[in-house]
């Protein structure tokens, strides 16, 4: 089983709609972060949390929040979709203090149309 | 602001050919760079960690170097294969917790 997962894989939805990205993670690790990734502009960090209580912005955040339900799971919401937030979704996790790989998942692909 | 550069965005080789990746940053105060590889409609794959101590790290075929006081690192990949096309991005890590990615350097080996 893959340690980092996102739900869904693909998504479709229409302008103005609230959606929400799930990731869950089993490697057992503090941190957890979210990124887009667009043709041309490379992955942009949105939210970044240390643990559950600790939630911060990225470069992107604007349109964006973030839910940390438990160590293992971290939910990214666009509370209005907009066609320019169509890009492809990456959760990541980390474990150690700034020196420690970032495990990725499989990614999101969303569509705002 | 710490920016990622990446040389050449597209490659292409026969395969058994040896090759460099290069990539660039503006800001020598980093923690540690890493290179990933990114395969179509797939998340991104950790290939190799280079602390700011250290001067490369080697994996298999592949070998990576870091020089911080010019701010460049190299991807050396040795006898590719069609296996090896994909995306490797590079990506830095500041003090702040957040990687910085280059845009990539899309990779494809010829049979």
């Amino acid at each position: 089983d893959a340690d980092v997962t996102q739900t869904p894989r693909n998504r479709i939805t229409k302008t103005g709609k609230r959606i929400m990205l799930e990731c869950s993670q089993t490697k057992g690790h503090d941190r957890m972060y979210w990124y887009r990734q667009d043709p041309g502009l490379g992955l942009r960090l949105i939210y970044y949390s240390f643990d559950v209580k600790d939630i911060n912005k990225g470069e992107i955040s604007d349109g964006y929040s973030v839910s940390r339900q438990a160590q293992a799971k971290f939910s990214l919401s666009l509370e209005s979709a907009i066609p320019n937030q169509t890009a492809l979704y990456f959760c990541a996790t980390s474990g150690g203090l700034g020196i420690d790989t970032q495990y990725f998942g499989p990614g999101t692909r969303l569509t705002v149309l | 602001k710490q920016e990622v550069t990446q040389i050449p965005a597209a490659l292409s080789v026969p395969e058994g050919e040896n090759l460099v990746l290069n990539c660039s940053f503006t800001d020598s105060a980093i923690y540690n760079l890493q290179w990933f590889r990114q395969d179509p409609g797939k998340g991104l794959t950790s290939l190799l960690l280079i602390q700011s101590s250290q001067r490369e790290q080697t994996s298999g075929r592949l070998n990576a170097s870091l020089d911080k006081s010019s701010g460049r690192s190299t991807l050396y990949i040795a006898a590719s294969q069609p296996g090896d096309s994909a995306t490797y991005l590079c990506a830095v890590f500041r003090g702040s917790e957040k990687l910085v990615f280059g845009k990539g350097t899309k990779l494809t080996v010829n049979p």
